[in-house]
């Protein structure tokens, strides 16, 4: 089946820190991807929605200026963390929409503790 | 508001047992129904479903959409212990940018 990696796959950081992860689609093309987030045995939560070429739309309560997104290519997320605090530790994942199909694919998730 | 329901939110089970999940869905437009399984790390893929009646299937697992019930089912036979995950249902809606999830069910398979 189609790929999506996701980098790092953990990371640990001072508060105050900007984090940077990346999404990447390997054998397919992503016009569109998603960023999530999930706590703990709950559900995943859609943060963002990350469109090749435009700006991201961010769902109610996601602050964009903190969770900044690029998709600078049809292969690339990225998603920057900035000035990190402990109350953003969490799993973020990533998942890629295969262009013009409904069929979509998720990253293997990167774990962020904030310290 | 658009909404997908999960059922039961977790079972547990015994090997070579099989089960049934369920997700039923109110939302407007739709258009396909995804289901994934998450165990420790991120979901993946296991089956879209856009036309009623017509099963999928994987091996074990199989599925079917139901448009006029607006339900999916999942069935998993002679389950085994790597079975145990979290099953995730989510739909697409015509005119929709996003997926939107139910609950998950948390299922575990006792050996």
């Amino acid at each position: 089946g189609a790929v999506v990696s996701q980098h790092p796959s953990r990371v640990i950081c001072k508060s105050g820190t900007s984090v940077k992860i990346e999404c990447r689609s390997l054998d397919f093309q992503a016009t569109t991807m998603f960023w999530y987030r999930q706590f703990p045995k709950q559900s995943l939560m859609l943060m963002a929605t990350s469109n090749e070429g435009s700006k991201a739309t961010y769902e109610q309560g996601v602050e964009k200026d903190k969770f900044l997104i690029n998709h600078a290519s049809l292969t690339l997320s990225t998603l920057t963390v900035t000035s990190a605090h402990p109350e953003d530790s969490s799993f973020y994942i990533c998942s890629a929409r295969v262009t013009n199909t409904d069929t979509q694919y998720f990253g293997p998730g990167t774990r962020l503790t904030v310290l | 508001e658009d909404k997908v329901v999960q059922s039961p939110l977790s079972l547990v089970v015994h090997e070579g047992d099989t089960v049934t999940l369920n997700c039923s869905y109110e939302v407007t437009n739709f258009r396909s129904l995804l289901w994934y399984k998450q165990e420790k790390k991120a979901p993946t893929f296991l089956f879209m479903l856009t036309s009623s009646g017509i099963e999928k299937k994987s091996g074990r697992l199989s599925s079917i959409l139901d448009k006029k019930e607006l339900s999916s089912i999942l069935n998993i036979t002679a389950t085994q212990t790597g079975d145990s995950a979290i099953y995730l249902c989510a739909v697409w809606m015509e005119y929709g940018n996003k997926l939107v999830f139910g609950a998950g069910t948390i299922l575990r398979v006792k050996s």
